[in-house]
């Protein structure tokens, strides 16, 4: 079992539409990471969370550290929003999930 | 905030070459960190590159596949040598944020093709 799940693997959905990518982990962490990687491979740090919630613009991050889960929420969403989103957590060592490919049609 | 600065953007190269990613940070870091990230698969580090000391490499990366120059605080290059088709993947750079903030940098990554 991967020590950091993501779901859904792959989302298609219409502009405007709420969008709910989760992240669910089993080892002990500090920090927990949203990352944003563009089609050219390009990564973007989006969120760093240890307890809590962030938002920033249309995006918003929870972290329930009792549960082991996360989740990152995108309102409005646009077709630029269009990426693999990363859950990443930073324990012992660096342990990346393996990607949410989030496709908004417009 | 850290701006990254990583070149080539991508690469196609031939079989038994080598190829230099160059990484240019645009402030002083201690550490800087490599990762590859093969076709569908998640970011793996290779290794961490810390100024004036040897490469620390994680399991199953070595230094002779994979030498890291550290020459200051704001540059790295990783080189994959004698690179084989099985070496075509993304390759990032890396480097710690602000932890009240963003938690990391990355540099806009090297898809590199083995052919």
């Amino acid at each position: 079992k991967n020590e950091v799940e993501q779901s859904p693997q792959n989302l298609t959905a219409q502009e405007g539409e709420f969008i709910t990518i989760n992240c669910s982990y089993s080892v002990g962490i500090s920090a927990l990471h949203w990352l944003q990687q563009h089609p050219g491979g390009g990564i973007v740090s989006l969120f760093m969370l240890s307890s809590g919630k962030k938002k920033h613009g249309r995006l918003i991050a929870t972290i329930n550290i009792q549960e082991k889960h996360s989740s990152l929420h995108i309102t409005a969403s646009h077709p630029r929003d269009s990426a693999v989103y990363i859950c990443a957590v930073w324990g012992d060592k660096i342990i990346f999930g393996k990607g949410t490919r989030l496709h908004i049609l417009p | 905030s850290a701006v990254i600065s990583q070149k080539p953007s991508r690469d196609i190269c031939q079989r038994g070459t080598s190829l230099t990613i160059q990484c240019q940070v645009d402030s002083q870091v201690t550490m800087m960190f490599w990762y590859r990230q093969q076709p569908g698969q998640s970011l793996t580090l290779i290794a961490t590159a810390n100024q004036g000391s040897e490469a620390t490499y994680e399991s199953g990366f070595v230094i002779d596949k994979f030498p890291i120059s550290r020459p200051n605080l704001t540059f790295s290059t990783l080189t994959v040598s004698n690179m084989s088709p099985e070496d075509s993947s993304i390759y990032l750079c890396s480097v710690e944020g602000d932890r009240e903030g963003l938690g990391a940098f990355f540099g806009q990554g090297t898809r590199l093709t083995v052919v």
